[in-house]
């Protein structure tokens, strides 16, 4: 199995550019997650989703939108990009909400607006 | 959520025992401890978690106070590997949490040859 799978990797961005990055993980869970890391913090979320057709927000959602058609996929929008959004991004899945549920990352998405 | 402390760093020599600890004096009765680790550059990694009871894993233990107002996670015999930041992390069940982890700035460990 693959995981949780993020692209791109790496992306440069201008400032007021959009774009999206692809989650995408194949063990069917229910539960997704958008986190953001800056430099030297521990991650902040940014979404969640629960299922198909159901997302929140979390901890520091402005400049972002999320949307979940799919089990499958999670794509995190970013409209307008500012400097502040400069970090690192992490999507992360869980087969459900029970405290003994564990969490599966991707290897992070690193973002620069410039 | 509940919150979680822990030191900003430790060191360790390879093949030495290491003890992380992590207060959590206002955890409720239903959070789980959960530990995770994240190496440089990647995506943070699950360690090890319990509720109560000691625990075992491949990776790690993980020691619970009686009181479980703290634990430790204790590392064997740490590899150069094992250079990475530790997450102590309280998860709470379901509600409005909804499962999500919510993330200190956990401890660095830096592993010596």
């Amino acid at each position: 199995n693959a995981g949780v799978t993020q692209t791109p990797k790496f992306r440069i961005l201008k400032i007021g550019q959009s774009m999206t990055l692809q989650c995408a993980q194949d063990m069917n869970h229910n539960y997704m997650y958008w986190y953001r890391q800056d430099p030297g913090m521990g991650l902040k979320l940014i979404y969640y989703s629960v299922g198909a057709g159901i997302t929140d927000k979390g901890e520091v959602p402005n400049g972002y939108n999320v949307s979940r058609s799919t089990t499958e996929d999670f794509p995190l929008r970013l409209e307008l990009a500012a400097p502040s959004q400069t970090s690192v991004y992490f999507c992360a899945s869980s087969p459900g909400d029970r405290s003994g549920n564990t969490i599966y990352f991707g290897e992070g998405s690193w973002l620069t607006v410039v | 959520d509940a919150k979680t402390t822990q030191p900003n760093s430790m060191e360790s020599n390879e093949e030495e025992p290491v003890h992380l600890p992590c207060n959590h004096s206002t955890i409720s009765g239903t959070d789980y401890i959960h530990w995770y680790r994240q190496l440089p550059s990647q995506g943070p990694e699950y360690v090890i978690h319990g509720l109560t009871s000691n625990v075992n894993n491949r990776m790690a233990s993980l020691a619970i106070a009686e009181d479980r107002k703290s634990s430790t996670l204790i590392l064997h015999r740490a590899t150069l590997r094992d250079a990475a930041v530790y997450y102590c992390i309280l998860r709470a069940a379901g509600g409005t949490s909804y499962g999500k982890l919510t993330f200190g700035q956990g401890t660095i460990l830096t592993v010596h040859p």
